[in-house]
């Protein structure tokens, strides 16, 4: 069965500092991974997506993550935060029977 | 290009009614899935229409159908309402099918008194 985890519901960095938010998945295929974004009152933005090309999926706003088999990871990270970074992200994966299951959530806080 | 659009944007029923809701894709996307948000749950694929055929389905009951016309637009359709129900429904367009979505619309707020 495929499912996907966000390890952590709310992330606190201050500007200019790294961000991580991190996110493991099971699958019993080779699955294709997304992060997406979500502001107060918007709709969802996709931020990158692994589709088993290269592991190391760059994606906009200077977001970027890393696909690890090993470790059934996909963590996004991104090496400054901005204020206008602050908002929900989720994790998805797409695996056999294109079934899309998104990950519960994480809030991510920015303090100036 | 004008984005995904949804109507109405917010939308109150009463339980035992039946909504339909308005998906418009990007032009040229011939791909709409559909999601239920809520607090509780998170967010839930719901289904998934290319060329006006349901290509995939979640886990929900009978009363949720869609369709999507030839013209790429969808609509989801929600009978006998349940409290339950009350969720901000998105969809999504992409070009091809098989993924999660590319462009989001803004959302329909349903709320079932």
């Amino acid at each position: 069965a495929q499912s996907v985890t966000q390890l952590d519901s709310h992330v606190s960095v201050s500007e200019g500092t790294p961000v991580l938010l991190r996110c493991n998945y099971s699958s019993s295929y080779s699955p294709s991974l997304f992060w997406y974004v979500q502001h107060p009152n918007k709709g969802l933005q996709l931020l990158l997506k692994y589709t088993s090309a290269a592991t190391l999926v760059k994606g906009i706003n200077g977001f970027e993550a890393e696909f690890k088999k090993s470790e059934t990871s996909f963590h996004l990270t991104k090496p400054s935060a901005h204020m206008s970074d602050a908002a929900e992200y989720f994790c998805v994966v797409l695996s056999g029977g294109f079934k899309t299951i998104f990950g519960a959530g994480t809030r991510l806080f920015v303090k100036a | 290009k004008a984005g995904v659009t949804q109507t109405p944007r917010y939308l109150i029923k009463t339980r035992g009614q039946q909504v339909t809701l308005s998906c418009s894709p990007i032009s040229g996307h011939r791909s709409v899935s559909w999601y239920q948000q809520t607090p509780g749950q998170g967010l839930q694929f719901l289904f998934e229409y290319f060329s006006e055929t349901q290509r995939n389905k979640g886990n929900f009951p009978g009363r949720f159908s869609g369709r999507q016309f030839s013209n790429s637009r969808s609509e989801m359709n929600v009978s006998t309402l349940e409290l339950g129900d009350s969720a901000l429904y998105l969809c999504a367009s992409s070009l091809g099918a098989g993924g999660p979505g590319q462009f989001f619309g803004p959302g329909t707020r349903l709320t079932v008194l």
